[in-house]
């Protein structure tokens, strides 16, 4: 049973045009929605989080869209830069009890820029 | 700030052996998490601490698996006895609950079971 998915394995994206990366999820217990970026070798880094109650944060050229109804988040990337090739993964987190720091992560999605 | 340290970053041994991997958490963090990552299934939750208190273990998946965290600042992942099926990156994790709807990895250990 996958709660959280990412349904597109992998993205091209020129350089300095906006990448869009899309997440669904079934669980609508879910607290928050964190997006991590992972490069080869490294551990996850976190980059935007989202709020349930909320529907968009933006942090410089990221931006994270949350659509309750339809159980979809995106990230938005603009302008994308070459150093933003990696492996993106959308997490689900519950914060209350005793399912806290549970991430729930998708399979990820990889963006390659191109300049 | 150091970030969560983990170590070894690699290691390699032969199935049988007992492999414990190490963490330091963020420094005042009361949150600690084990996750493994395998091209199975992705990243998945293998247990959390809170307060070196651990509460959700159910993501351990045998009782191969043990972890501990003696003190706020140390936790512990071991293998006994290792099996090659084991062999993924395992991450450690943490946060600080209160505020935390962020929860910061380290680089991982990478583990191979020959």
């Amino acid at each position: 049973d996958q709660q959280v998915k990412q349904n597109s394995p992998s993205l091209s994206v020129q350089e300095g045009r906006i990448s869009i990366l899309n997440c669904d999820y079934t669980n609508s217990m879910f607290d928050y929605f964190l997006w991590y970026k992972k490069y080869p070798a490294e551990g996850p880094t976190f980059l935007i989080s989202i709020s349930s109650i909320k529907d968009k944060n933006e942090d410089g050229r990221f931006t994270v869209f949350l659509n309750k109804s339809a159980k979809h988040l995106s990230l938005h990337i603009v302008p994308s830069q070459p150093g933003d090739s990696a492996v993106y993964f959308c997490a689900a987190l519950s914060a209350g009890g005793t399912s806290y720091g549970k991430l729930t992560f998708g399979q990820g999605t990889i963006l390659t820029v191109h300049p | 700030d150091a970030g969560v340290i983990q170590s070894p970053r690699h290691e390699v041994t032969e199935m049988g052996q007992e492999v414990t991997l190490r963490c330091k958490p963020i420094s005042g963090h009361n949150s600690l998490f084990w996750y493994r990552q395998t091209m199975m299934r992705g990243l998945e939750l293998l247990i959390y601490f809170n307060n070196n208190v651990p509460i959700d273990d159910s993501g351990m998946p045998e009782d191969r698996f043990s972890a501990k965290m003696p003190n706020a600042s140390f936790s512990t992942l071991k293998i006994q006895p290792s099996e090659p099926r084991d062999s993924a990156v395992y991450f450690c994790a943490s946060s600080f609950r209160s505020t935390g709807n962020t929860i910061y990895f380290g680089e991982g250990s990478w583990l191979t079971v020959v």
